[in-house]
């Protein structure tokens, strides 16, 4: 079973849809939680840290779930510029090791 | 941008021959992580290099080594290239500092091709 697990998809939504993604892990250790985005052919980057009351920003929610080991991104009025791969991180101990999944292919069509 | 780059961009290189990749970690920062990338994956932890000492090793077969000078910059070697080994590598660096769990800022990558 593999650390982090996320469906690939693709997701392909119309503008102005909301999409949720989900992610689970395996490690009932893990300390912190994020979301990275990473454009074709780019370095991933980070969108936003995940923590347990949730959190907003502008258009996207994050939310983590410590007793499921589950974390969700939703994110609503989707932008065409918002096509990319969402990948879903854990640091799983205080070495800075971060363990990511396979990422969700989000496609937005005009 | 981050900061981070990477030489070089792009490489090819035959299956048995050796590889070294090059990353300048962002000013400030004191720690390197390198993370292997394949097609349609996400990156995979190989090490991380703090104040020029392994701190943390993935599960890479020894041919993966690295080293961290004492700007902080950082090399990635790989030995005895397999075909598996074509990926983009990313280097990610950051300020570990105690109690924090720092934020990683990656650098453009070098696409490895093994032919």
């Amino acid at each position: 079973r593999k650390e982090v697990e996320q469906d690939p998809g693709p997701f392909n939504v119309p503008e102005g849809a909301t999409v949720a993604f989900n992610c689970t892990y395996s490690n009932s250790a893990s300390q912190s939680f994020f979301w990275y985005r990473q454009d074709c052919r780019k370095e991933p980057k980070l969108l936003m840290s995940v923590y347990s009351s949730g959190n907003e920003d502008g258009r996207f929610t994050a939310q983590l779930n410590r007793a499921s080991q589950y974390i969700s991104l939703l994110i609503r009025d989707s932008k065409l510029s918002d096509s990319a791969t969402y990948l879903c991180v854990v640091n799983s101990g205080n070495t800075g090791k971060l363990i990511f999944g396979q990422g969700t292919t989000l496609q937005v069509k005009p | 941008e981050t900061g981070v780059t990477q030489s070089p961009t792009h490489l090819i290189k035959t299956r048995g021959q050796q590889v070294t990749l090059r990353c300048s970690s962002q000013s400030g920062h004191n720690t390197v992580s390198w993370y292997q990338q394949a097609l349609g994956q996400g990156p995979q932890f190989i090490f991380q290099y703090y104040r020029e000492e392994e701190n943390g090793r993935g599960n890479f077969p020894p041919r993966f080594s690295g080293l961290q000078f004492p700007n902080y910059s950082s090399e990635l070697n790989v030995n005895a290239l397999e075909l598996d080994d074509s990926a983009l590598y990313l280097c990610a660096s950051s300020l570990v500092a105690s109690g924090r769990t720092p934020e990683q800022f990656f650098g453009p990558g070098t696409r490895l091709t093994v032919l």
